[in-house]
């Protein structure tokens, strides 16, 4: 069964600092991992998508990186803002077999003005 | 490009009610997903169609739940009789590609929040 720990569970940050968001998995052998963000009260948005085979992904300020041997993924916030502020979920697709995405916790991130 | 759709946003009902949710995938998906999302928590699958088939119900309470998905398109998921650990946000998402391939990306509805008491 495909485990995931999200570290840290919560963070609160100064605007304009930059950020590095942790996840990690139990079984390495993925298709792919995408990285979510979720607002309370709301449905879960895509931020990234790294294939099996990709080291990393860069959207805007975000830039999410894969260690498939390792089980490790990160999510780089840069220059934070108070918009940025959701709690970010990390799902491998994949592993132990299955085809199912499988979350973690989350990580819960404030960035205060 | 339209989103996945869901309705109702919020339901709440008595112990021992049915309740139904339904959701309309983004055009063109073949596969859609039904997730239960408990507080606190990271979503969990519940179901997985491909068209109109199933590809994976292991995690669904089958005594209780059910799902189907007509013409390939829409999708109902039924609660019948609920219970108060049902008490959950159901989520669906839907992708344009089967769910083993290394593209596959999910995208979410915005959920039902179902209170149970």
């Amino acid at each position: 069964k495909q485990e995931v720990t999200q570290i840290p569970a919560a963070l609160s940050v100064p605007e304009g600092e930059n950020l590095v968001l942790n996840c990690s998995f139990t079984d390495s052998a993925i298709y792919n991992l995408q990285w979510f963000r979720q607002d309370p009260g709301k449905g879960l948005t895509s931020l990234l998508l790294i294939q099996s085979s990709q080291r990393e992904q860069t959207s805007g300020r975000l830039n999410a990186s894969l260690d498939k041997s390792s089980g490790r993924s990160t999510l780089y916030i840069a220059a934070s803002q108070p918009g940025d502020s959701a709690t970010y979920l990390c799902a491998p697709l994949g592993g132990a077999g299955s085809y199912q995405l499988t979350f973690g916790k989350g990580t819960k991130l404030s960035v205060i003005p | 490009e339209a989103g996945v759709a869901q309705s109702p946003r919020y339901k709440i009902i008595e112990k021992r009610q049915s309740v139904a949710f339904w959701c309309n995938p983004i055009s063109g998906h073949a596969t859609l997903y039904w997730y239960q999302q408990i507080l606190g928590q990271g979503p969990k699958l519940l179901i997985q169609f491909q068209n109109n088939g199933v590809v994976d119900d292991s995690q669904l309470p089958k005594d209780r739940f059910s799902a189907e998905r007509l013409k390939g398109v829409d999708s109902t998921l039924k609660i019948q009789p609920a219970k108060l650990e049902d008490s959950a946000v159901y989520l669906c998402a839907s992708s344009l590609r089967l769910a083993g391939n290394v593209r596959n990306e999910q995208f979410f509805g915005p959920g039902t929040r179902l209170t149970v008491l």
